[in-house]
């Protein structure tokens, strides 16, 4: 079965610049959430958005922002780039903004220099 | 606000030991769900169970096995027979009513297995 598909899923930045992660959801789920997770960390909600507007909101820097398409798909704009934003970042997407069955991908592992 | 603890860091055991991984957990609402996700080293999360507020009973599937009391808010995770595969970080994680996809991750539990 088709899972969630994230891109790219390395990535190497130097500070300031900025990066682009995307997201496809599984086909027909209409919502997805950003997680981000920093090295021994947890992950840490981010931002979800549902039919295309955002839904939910956590702990996002101002420097980044999203975005969902009319296809489903997401992508996490980051700016400014910080030695702090170096993290596995993973989306997750559900069909429904409230049935709590989340399918992860496998994460987009930013590195910044 | 919701809060999930997993105490242990860490646990070592060798192969074909049982291991308990717990999980304490704090919310104000009555209505959440609770969930354990393995991560390997490979990174990706892989789902293991999600449990409603509503819904007490044990469960079993295979080797794994969760104890959910919300007497004393815990949802513990047991892996028996433990097998090198196993070796991974382990996150319970809580979300509540109208924000289902918002999860509060523990700090996770690496397990480690050797033979």
């Amino acid at each position: 079965a088709a899972g969630v598909i994230q891109s790219p899923r390395h990535l190497i930045k130097e500070k300031r610049e900025t990066a682009t992660l995307k997201c496809y959801p599984i086909p027909r789920h209409d919502t997805v959430y950003w997680y981000q997770q920093g090295p021994g960390q947890d992950p840490q909600f981010l931002i979800s958005f549902y039919e295309k507007m955002q839904s939910d909101k956590g702990s996002i820097p101002d420097r980044f922002s999203a975005q969902q398409f009319s296809d489903y798909h997401s992508e996490l704009n980051m700016s400014s780039l910080e030695l702090g934003d170096s993290a596995l970042y993973f989306c997750a997407s559900s069909l429904g903004e409230n049935t709590g069955e989340l399918f992860f991908g496998e994460g987009s592992r930013l590195t910044v220099l | 606000a919701q809060k999930v603890t997993q105490a242990q860091t860490e646990i070592s055991v060798v192969e074909k030991e049982d291991v308990t991984l717990d999980c304490v957990y704090e919310t104000r609402d009555t209505t959440y769900y609770l969930f354990w996700y393995k991560q390997p080293p490979s990174g990706e999360l892989v789902f293991l169970i999600r449990r409603n507020s509503f819904d007490e009973q044990n469960e079993i599937s295979g080797r794994y096995s969760w104890n959910f009391q919300k007497s004393t808010s815990s949802f513990n995770f047991t892996i028996t027979a433990s097998q090198v595969v196993d070796s991974a970080v382990y996150f319970c994680a809580l979300s509540e009513a109208n924000s289902w996809g918002k999860l509060q991750f523990g700090a996770g539990t690496q397990v480690v297995v050797t033979p």
